[in-house]
């Protein structure tokens, strides 16, 4: 089992719809999650951390967060084209203080 | 303020060059990284610095040589490389090498080995 899986997609939502992305991972003692934003042939831009189960909002997003199912996943409200890019899910498992990533899902907002 | 600064954007190199990849950082952080990512795939971290020191090296081969001279600059010397060592490498920081600090990711150097 991969360390953080996530479906590489395409995920295609029209616009104005809740995108859906999700992430789920091996470690169990995973302490902190993070979503990332990668437009095509740029870095990594950090959308949304999370590290106690339940739900954290910040404007159109929200990230959801179940330890005991050992998912996170994000939520895109309003779906927006300038929101088409991929999705990286990144945890860190608290041992050695790296994260490591999931493959990304590519995420493509219909007009 | 959370820009990581990276120079240069692009660099072309052939397998017998030296050249150096620089990233810059104001934000007091004091956890630094180096990351390499391939098309279509996540980043794949290479090295780790932490108050100066290099506390994670991910096994990575010796003509990619880190150096942090001071608590602002990270550095990525490199030798000998072979066309597979293309690739967009990410430079990224945080407050503190811990579970809960966010890394904040530079613009990249997209790096080609002819």
């Amino acid at each position: 089992q991969k360390e953080v899986e996530q479906n590489s997609g395409p995920l295609s939502v029209p616009e104005g719809a809740i995108a859906s992305l999700n992430c789920t991972y091996s470690d169990r003692g995973s302490q902190s999650f993070f979503w990332y934003r990668q437009y095509s042939g740029k870095s990594p831009e950090l959308i949304m951390f999370i590290y106690s189960n339940g739900d954290k909002e910040d404007g159109r997003f929200t990230a959801q967060l179940n330890k005991a199912s050992q998912y996170v996943s994000l939520l895109i409200r309003d779906s927006q084209p300038s929101d088409s890019a991929t999705y990286l899910c990144a945890v860190n498992k608290g041992r050695d203080d790296k994260i490591i990533f999931g493959k990304g899902t590519r995420l493509h907002i219909l007009p | 303020d959370t820009e990581v600064t990276q120079t240069p954007k692009h660099l072309v190199m052939g397998m017998t060059n030296k050249k150096s990849l620089k990233c810059e950082q104001h934000m007091g952080h004091r956890a630094m990284y180096w990351y390499k990512q391939k098309a279509k795939k996540p980043p794949e971290l290479m090295f780790v610095y932490s108050y100066e020191k290099l506390s994670i090296n991910e096994s990575v081969p010796s003509r990619f040589s880190p150096e942090c001279p001071n608590s602002s600059l990270l550095n990525l010397h490199l030798h000998a490389l072979q066309p597979e060592d293309s690739a967009l490498y990410l430079c990224a920081s945080s407050q503190e090498l811990a579970v809960q600090e966010t890394q904040y990711f530079g613009p990249g150097t997209r790096l080609l080995v002819l």
